[in-house]
């Protein structure tokens, strides 16, 4: 098991370039979550999905995007690219079959808007 | 509105030394309680939660944490530090119904010194 994987580790952005993060996860869990977490933050949330075809916005959603299309993956899209968005941002996912459950993060993606 | 602070930002312990890390949380009922680690340049790992029952909990790695109900506190201890500890940690709250949207303290930075 692969776990959560997030693609790419690194990435620069000029102002106004638009991206997309990936997410993929292999344990067939239904909710998903993308959260940033900025220097010296804990980390907040973006979007979260509950199932294919379902997402819902986080604390902090203006500039972002998602679909769910499938069950593996969440990709998150940022159409135009603010300094304010340069954060790490985080994956996670979960299998809601009962409540607080864990949530299973993947390694991050770093963003620079420059 | 639901919230957790994390009032130390940086601790620093010598090798052999106890652990405490303070955790308080702001909310309407008891929540779900989790202890996150995120190493240098990784994801968030769990490293305990508590849901229901003994308020004392045991994790990984020799931590523990207690819930204090009367102090909306969710300590993290630990009786000796070894040097892999350091790192950053994260104390978050989730909803007890609904897509268990977790909300993350600031973190405190943990240094060990040898």
């Amino acid at each position: 098991n692969a776990g959560v994987t997030q693609t790419p580790k690194f990435r620069i952005l000029k102002i106004g370039q638009s991206m997309t993060l990936q997410c993929t996860q292999d344990m067939n869990h239904n909710y998903m979550y993308w959260y940033r977490q900025d220097p010296g933050m804990g980390l907040k949330l973006i979007y979260y999905s509950v199932g294919a075809g379902i997402t819902d916005k986080g604390e902090v959603p203006n500039g972002y995007n998602v679909s769910r299309s499938t069950t593996e993956d969440f990709p998150l899209r940022l159409e135009l690219a603010a300094p304010s968005q340069t954060s790490v941002y985080f994956c996670a996912s979960t299998n809601l079959a009962g409540l607080g459950e864990t949530q299973y993060f993947g390694p991050g993606t770093r963003l620079l808007v420059l | 509105a639901q919230s957790v602070t994390q009032p130390d930002i940086h601790i620093t312990v010598s090798e052999g030394a106890s652990l405490e890390l303070r955790c308080n949380y702001s909310y309407g009922a008891t929540p779900y309680l989790f202890w996150y680690v995120q190493s240098p340049g990784q994801g968030l790992q769990l490293l305990l939660k508590y849901f229901s029952g003994d308020t004392l909990v045991q994790g990984i790695k020799g931590f523990e944490a207690e819930f204090k109900r009367s102090q909306s506190s969710f300590n993290l201890r630990k009786p000796s530090v070894h040097w892999s500890d350091a790192a950053e940690y994260f104390c978050a709250v989730g909803a007890r119904q609904g897509a268990q949207k977790l909300v993350f303290g600031q973190g405190t930075r943990l240094t060990i010194n040898p």
